[in-house]
């Protein structure tokens, strides 16, 4: 069965550091989708595309985070500077319609 | 805006059913899911309702009324490995997904 590809799994950064990740969707997929979970709490969507384009970015906080999906297929998110409540679980999912498949996301800790 | 609530924790014991109850305040309602999440993983779908009435697949059933802006799902026989974090998540018209703030289940021998 097709799957959501992130990479890295785990990341710990410094407070002041650059982090990027990197999300690659299911085959076909045009929507991709950037969550961001903090413990104990339910994903919050930080950026949705269709195909290359940003369609929501209202929760994205731009000062610091920026998203990327040049060719419409695979997608980064890059956070420059982290701060320490950056520290989550970042998710990315892919959809052709309302069900959305979720890669197994980057858990960052920023110390 | 949205508004989506579900009780933080519940715990039940093996073999025994648990119903977790989902309410929700939206405009342009276009459906509900439910996914669930192991601790350090990505959340799984389980079940999607978009008319009124009872989903039942396997083990677990899921129930919407949406005159009431009212979800359950359903788990039935419950086996240890059913401990998990349960999501429900609504879809708004022109949005993504918005999810609650999920129900962590705790299934004990």
């Amino acid at each position: 069965e097709a799957e959501v590809a992130q990479s890295p799994r785990y990341k710990i950064t410094e407070k002041s550091q650059a982090v990027a990740f990197w999300c690659d969707p299911i085959s076909g997929h045009a929507t991709l989708y950037w969550y961001r979970q903090i413990l104990g709490q339910g994903p919050e969507l930080l950026v949705q595309f269709q195909d290359e384009s940003v369609v929501d970015d209202s929760q994205l906080p731009k000062d610091r985070f920026s998203a990327e999906r040049l060719k419409g297929v695979d997608s980064t998110l890059k956070i420059q500077p982290a701060e320490l409540g950056d520290s989550a679980m970042y998710l990315c999912a892919s959809s052709t319609g309302e069900k959305l498949f979720f890669g197994s996301g980057t858990q960052l800790s920023v110390l | 805006g949205q508004n989506i609530d579900q009780p933080t924790e519940m715990t039940a014991t093996e073999g025994a059913i648990v119903q977790i109850n989902c309410t929700y305040q939206t405009s342009g309602f276009n459906g509900l899911f439910w996914y669930q999440q192991h601790a350090g993983e990505a959340p799984t779908f389980l079940s999607y309702n978009v008319l009124d009435g009872l989903e039942e697949k396997g083990r677990f059933s899921s129930f919407l009324s949406r005159s009431k802006g009212y979800s359950y799902l359903l788990l039935k026989e419950l086996q240890m490995k059913d401990s998990a974090s349960y999501l429900c998540a609504v879809n708004q018209a022109g949005t993504a997904l918005i999810f609650g703030k999920g129900t962590t289940l705790s299934v004990s021998s």
